[in-house]
C-alpha cells in the first residue's frame, strides 16, 4: 500500500520554466509534508516543508502548495536551472510537524533542458 | 546542518556473509533513522535509534537481521545480517534536528551489492 505517490517518474523543462513536481497521499492523517533532492551518489538534500496549517511555502525559488481536500501536494521551481536536474521526493509523516517516520514516494527525476 | 558520514560508501559482499554500516554526525542528536533504498525504488524507514535504547523496527524489518546500535549521541551503526541479493541496496542513516522547521537530514548512503 503505497502512502504517498508520486506518478510521473520524469519531467522535461527548459531552462528557465517552471517545474512542477507532484505528490499524492492517502493517509489522511499526514500533517506534515518535505522535499527532498537527491543527485547520484549523494543522500538525499532537504528542500522546504509545509505543515497541514498551511497551504504554501516559499522559500527563494522553491515554492511547495498543499491541497488537503485533494490530499496533494505540489513542488514549484521557478526559473528552473540545469543545477536542478535531479531525483525529487516528496515525504510525509504525521507528527504535528515533527520530521519522524518519513513515508516516501517513489521520486520524480527532473531534468531542465539549457 | 548536521554534517553525516558513512562507512563504506560502497561494497560487493558474498552471500551469507555481515556487513556493518557506520553512521557518524558532527553534533549530538537525540534521533537517528536508517533506510533502504532498493534499486530504482523509494526510501523506506527500517528504523528509529535513540541512544540509551532499543531500536524501534518499522513492519517487515526484525533486529536479527538489521542489529542497530547506538552507543552515543553522535555515533550508530547498522548491520545487515546473513546477507542475500535481495539486501542489495542504498543504506542510509540520517538525523533529526531543527533549524527553525523540523527536518531530516541524510548521510551520503552506503552502497551494497550481494552477489
Amino acid at each position: 500500500d503505497q502512502q504517498v505517490k508520486q506518478n510521473s517518474p520524469s519531467l522535461s523543462v527548459q531552462e528557465g520554466r517552471i517545474s512542477i513536481l507532484n505528490c499524492d497521499y492517502t493517509n489522511s492523517m499526514f500533517d506534515y509534508f518535505l522535499w527532498y533532492k537527491k543527485y547520484p551518489a549523494e543522500g538525499p538534500t532537504f528542500l522546504i516543508s509545509i505543515s497541514s496549517i498551511k497551504d504554501k511555502n516559499e522559500d527563494g525559488r522553491f515554492t511547495v502548495f498543499l491541497n488537503k481536500s485533494a490530499k496533494h501536494l505540489s513542488l514549484h521551481i521557478v526559473p528552473s536551472q540545469p543545477g536542478d536536474s535531479a531525483v525529487y521526493f516528496c515525504a510525509a509523516t504525521r507528527g504535528s510537524g515533527s520530521a519522524r517516520q518519513l513515508t516516501f514516494g517513489s521520486g520524480t527525476q527532473l531534468t531542465v533542458l539549457p | 546542518s548536521a554534517v553525516i558520514s558513512q562507512k563504506p560508501s560502497r561494497d560487493i559482499c558474498q552471500r551469507g556473509t555481515s556487513l556493518t554500516i557506520q553512521c557518524q554526525v558532527d553534533s549530538q542528536v537525540t534521533m537517528m533513522f536508517w533506510y533502504r533504498q532498493q534499486p530504482g525504488q523509494s526510501l523506506t524507514l527500517i528504523a528509529t535509534a535513540n541512544q540509551g535504547s532499543e531500536a524501534t523496527y518499522e513492519s517487515g524489518f526484525v533486529i536479527d537481521k538489521f542489529p542497530i546500535s547506538r552507543p552515543n549521541l553522535t555515533f550508530s551503526t547498522l548491520t545487515v545480517s546473513n546477507m542475500s541479493p535481495e539486501d542489495s541496496s542504498i543504506y542510509l542513516c540520517s538525523v533529526e534536528e531543527w533549524k527553525g522547521t523540523d527536518t531530516q537530514y541524510f548521510g551520503p548512503g552506503t552502497r551494497l551489492t550481494v552477489l
